[in-house]
């Protein structure tokens, strides 16, 4: 069955501190994989794809993930925290319909 | 602006009335998706067009529920004889077909229900 696993459901860091959210799929094929960041009544915004070749790739805000097909994996990291990066964040993976994962919760002290 | 628009934004209604969504996509997009979201979990796919063809409907999408996007432009949900659970935020989102995109999806903000 395809699905995607968001391990964390709330997260905690500081501002300046460095940030990676996990997220693990299953997927039949090789998947085209994306993070969204949703923030209070926001819709869902796109931070980065991957659909095939280099396996990091970049995306807006400074953020990056990296794809790891050995571990079904495709975290999402960023070298320092804003605290305008307090949202939550889904993964999804798919072609065309999407699938998504329950989401991470990002609250950042200052 | 043009981003996937949804109306209206948020709608109370009492056990049993009808309700229904309209979304309207990026204009020149012809997949239009819809999805449910709950509180505390991530959007579950419903249905999803391309152009005006209905081309897959989750389980999740009951007999009250119906989609129809009649000239390949924008769609409306139409839910029927509403239950407290179906309370969600409803949102829409669009896209090119995969041939000619990457298959990302453009989600509007979203329709907020609220079944008293």
């Amino acid at each position: 069955a395809q699905s995607v696993t968001q391990p964390d459901i709330h997260i905690t860091v500081s501002e300046g501190a460095s940030l990676e959210l996990r997220c693990n799929y299953s997927y039949g094929a090789t998947p085209y994989l994306f993070w969204y960041v949703q923030s209070p009544g926001q819709g869902l915004q796109l931070l980065l794809k991957y659909f095939s070749g280099d396996t990091l790739v970049q995306g807006i805000k400074g953020f990056e993930a990296e794809f790891k097909r050995s571990q079904s994996s495709f975290n999402l990291r960023k070298p320092s925290v804003h605290w305008s990066d307090a949202a939550e964040y889904f993964c999804a993976v798919g072609e065309g319909k999407l699938i998504f994962g329950a989401g991470t919760r990002l609250a950042v002290h200052p | 602006d043009t981003g996937v628009s949804q109306n209206p934004r948020h709608k109370i209604t009492k056990r049993g009335q009808n309700v229904t969504f309209r979304c309207d996509p990026i204009s020149e997009h012809n997949r239009l998706y819809w999805y449910r979201q709950t509180l505390g979990q991530g959007p579950e796919f419903l249905t999803y067009f391309q152009n005006e063809a209905q081309l897959e409907k989750s389980r999740l999408l009951s007999d009250r529920f119906s989609a129809e996007r009649p000239k390949g432009s924008f769609s409306t949900l139409e839910i029927q004889r509403t239950e407290q659970g179906d309370s969600a935020m409803y949102l829409c989102a669009s896209s090119l077909e995969l041939v000619l995109a990457t298959g990302e999806l453009f989600f509007g903000e979203g329709s907020r229900l609220t079944v008293l």
